[in-house]
């Protein structure tokens, strides 16, 4: 079955650790989103990628990294340097194609919390 | 710049009535909308969009939404609810600025059916 694969399911981080969150496709989507999630406060764009080794930052990438070196993979590194890291994390992939027409389908996400 | 509103933290409907959730928008030039679906600790599902054509919109699990380009709405709408409609659902439109698409998504609206 087509989709895409996030791991791990659940992520605990020190204090000045970085953590790395996986997300992988075999959807042959160009395109690959990060969002975060915080109670009522629908999703938030960290970064996005519309084709290999290229991405972009989103409204709120700063203390986060991404790379893009395969079509398939798009991991997110949540750095030390980010204060709250605290929620829900969502990858999500689309054709690039369409002017923006099609949607986007969504891992089952990384839930992260701070020990 | 582009924005979408959901103006309801929480709808609650008895199964069996009818359900509407609101979503108001606001864009530059032609909206392409998008209606998502997020069940707990899962990833969003794809409900259905607008593109252009019909403003009535046919989507999965018996949904539609009806564009209303006077009243910049595209609210959901099914006409008998189910409990296991219950979920959050999302409203997003489509971002075009710096040149890529993107989605902004609303808030979220909690729906509760209740038996």
């Amino acid at each position: 079955d087509g989709g895409i694969t996030q791991s791990p399911k659940y992520l605990f981080r020190k204090e000045g650790q970085n953590v790395t969150l996986s997300c992988e496709q075999n959807l042959n989507h160009d395109a690959m989103y990060w969002y975060r999630q915080d109670p009522g406060q629908g999703l938030r764009l960290i970064y996005y990628s519309q084709i290999v080794n290229d991405f972009q930052k989103g409204d709120i990438a700063e203390g986060y990294s991404v790379s893009r070196e395969k079509k398939e993979s798009f991991p997110l590194t949540v750095t030390s340097a980010q204060k709250n890291p605290t929620a829900f994390y969502l990858c999500a992939s689309s054709i690039a194609q369409g002017g923006g027409n099609q949607p986007q389908h969504f891992g089952d996400g990384t839930r992260l919390s701070i020990l | 710049a582009q924005s979408v509103a959901q103006p309801e933290d929480q709808v609650n409907v008895a199964e069996g009535n009818p359900l509407t959730v609101k979503c108001t928008y606001s864009v530059s030039g032609n909206p392409y909308l998008f209606w998502y679906v997020q069940y707990p600790n899962r990833g969003l599902q794809f409900l259905l969009k607008y593109i252009t054509g019909d403003n009535l919109v046919k989507g999965s699990y018996g949904f539609e939404a009806e564009f209303n380009k006077s009243q910049t709405s595209f609210h959901l709408k099914k006409p008998s609810a189910l409990v296991s409609d219950s979920a959050l659902y999302f409203c997003a439109v489509r971002d075009r600025s710096g040149g890529y698409n993107k989605l902004i998504f609303g808030a979220g609206t909690r729906l509760a059916v209740h038996p």
